[in-house]
């Protein structure tokens, strides 16, 4: 069974500062990556999505993510962040192998200080 | 425009109500799905369907009822719900079953 692992439940960063948030996930065929931001009492935003090809994908609001096949990672990055980045987000995996569903992290909070 | 619009935002209801949940959307998505978050966890999903039929439930209690009367639309109907159904729930779609999910702002349910 597929699973997702995101191991800092919080993170304080700065403003202006660099984020990085982890996720490991375990799937046993080629895996469609994703990671979603919610702000507080918000539904749920597509960041961005990785299905296959260049393992750096660009996504919305200056993110980034790498998937590594080899550690089984697929890292958020932020180079700058911004106040309004204040908010959990959440990886999740899916893919044909897993019935199409989704599994989601538990989440990583981020707060950020000004 | 990755739009799937979801009323009431709010809802407070009795034990022994029936309330309906909805949720629109018109990307021309042919998969749509309900899933329901509690406070400081992940989204869990609830049914999925795939051409106006239900695909999956994952072993939903029967005073939830969803229904898709046609491919914009889905319903979640409730009924004799209990204080632990308060949650956030999500109505979210996609191209296609298994395609990127996109997701609502969610309705705030309590029961009380």
């Amino acid at each position: 069974a597929q699973s997702v692992t995101q191991p800092d439940i919080h993170i304080t960063v700065s403003e202006g500062a660099s984020l990085e948030l982890r996720c490991n996930y375990s799937y046993g065929a080629t895996p469609y990556l994703f990671w979603y931001v919610q702000s507080p009492g918000q539904g749920l935003q597509l960041l961005l999505k990785y299905f296959s090809g260049d393992t750096l994908v660009q996504g919305i609001k200056g993110f980034e993510a790498e998937f590594k096949r080899s550690q089984s990672s697929f890292n958020l990055r932020k180079p700058s962040v911004h106040w309004s980045d204040a908010a959990e987000y959440f990886c999740a995996v899916g893919g044909e192998a897993a019935g199409n569903k989704l599994t989601f992290g538990g989440g990583t909070r981020v707060l950020v200080k000004p | 425009d990755t739009e799937v619009t979801q009323t009431p935002k709010h809802l407070v209801m009795g034990m022994t109500n029936k309330k309906s949940l909805k949720c629109e959307q018109h990307m021309g998505h042919r998969a749509m799905y309900w899933y329901k978050q509690k406070a400081k966890k992940p989204p869990e999903l609830m049914f999925v369907y795939s051409y106006e039929k239900l695909s999956i439930n994952e072993s939903v209690p029967s005073r939830f009822s969803p229904e898709c009367p046609n491919s914009s639309l889905l319903n979640l109907h409730l009924h004799a719900l209990q204080p632990e159904d308060s949650a956030l729930y999500l109505c979210a779609s996609s191209q296609e079953w298994g395609n990127t999910i996109y997701f609502g702002e969610g309705s705030w349910l309590t029961v009380v």
